[in-house]
C-alpha cells in the first residue's frame, strides 16, 4: 500500500494567488483530515470529513480556506486568495474508524 | 474548547540518558494516542491506551494512561541517537468521535 499520498511536496507561489493542496487516502479509510502544522501553532486540525462527508470544519481559519471531498479517494484543500501568514506544513492523515491515523509526507506551503 | 499540553517543549539529552514527556488534558479522554514525527518527517503512530491506569512497554519506551484519563506520560530508557525527533500525545473525547486532538508536543534531541 502506498500510504496516503500528497501533491504537492513543495509549493512556492505569491501572494494572492489561489493555492490547491491534494490527497489520496489508503483504499477504504472512511476519515480523512487535513492538519496545518507551524513553529508557532503546532498541529492544528483544519477540517475533518467522514465517508466524504465534512464533519467538523472549526478549525479552518477563514473564508479564504475551503475543502471539498468529491469521493473516497481524493480530497482538496484550497486558499483562495493565499497569504504569507498561510506558509507552513499542510499534512492530510486518514484513518478506518477510530483507529490510528496514518499520515501523508506534506505539503510545504511557502507564500511570498 | 479541549486544550492538550505537553511538558517540556524541549528536552535535549545526553546519549544514554532517560527521557519524559508529559501531556495533560483539559478535558476527560477516551483514549490517548502516541506519535513521533523525526525532523522533516510527519507524524507516525506509536501506541493507542485506553483504559484507566493503563501501562504500555515497546522496547525502551513506557507508556502511561492517567487513573482519571487527563494525563498520559512516555518514558524512554536510555536514549540512543534515533530517538530524535517530536513526540506528540494525541486525545481523543468521545468514543464514537474520530478527531484527535494532538498535544503541543515535545522535541527531543540527542548529544552523541
Amino acid at each position: 500500500d502506498a500510504g496516503v499520498i500528497q501533491s504537492p511536496r513543495h509549493e512556492v507561489t505569491e501572494m494572492g494567488q489561489e493555492v490547491t493542496l491534494r490527497c489520496k487516502p489508503i483504499s477504504g479509510h472512511n476519515s480523512l483530515f487535513w492538519y496545518r502544522q507551524t513553529m508557532m501553532r503546532g498541529l492544528e486540525l483544519l477540517i475533518y470529513f467522514n465517508n466524504n462527508v465534512p464533519i467538523d470544519d472549526s478549525g479552518m481559519p477563514e473564508d479564504r480556506f475551503s475543502a471539498k471531498m468529491p469521493n473516497a479517494s481524493f480530497s482538496t484543500l484550497k486558499i483562495q486568495p493565499s497569504e504569507p501568514r498561510d506558509s507552513a506544513v499542510y499534512f492530510c492523515a486518514d484513518s478506518l474508524g477510530n483507529q490510528p491515523q496514518h499520515f501523508g509526507d506534506g505539503t510545504r506551503l511557502s507564500i511570498l | 474548547g479541549q486544550q492538550v499540553m505537553q511538558i517540556p517543549q524541549y528536552q535535549h539529552v545526553q546519549e544514554g540518558e532517560d527521557f519524559t514527556t508529559y501531556c495533560n488534558s483539559s478535558t476527560t479522554l477516551s483514549n490517548i494516542q502516541w506519535y513521533k514525527q523525526r525532523p522533516g518527517g510527519h507524524p507516525v503512530f506509536l501506541i493507542q491506551l485506553v483504559k484507566s491506569g493503563e501501562v504500555k512497554k515497546q522496547k525502551r519506551l513506557t507508556f502511561q494512561f492517567g487513573e482519571a484519563k487527563k494525563n498520559s506520560s512516555l518514558h524512554i530508557t536510555a536514549t540512543q541517537t534515533t530517538d530524535v525527533g517530536t513526540y506528540f500525545c494525541a486525545g481523543r473525547k468521545g468514543i464514537g468521535n474520530e478527531k484527535l486532538t494532538f498535544g503541543t508536543g515535545t522535541r527531543l534531541t540527542i548529544i552523541p
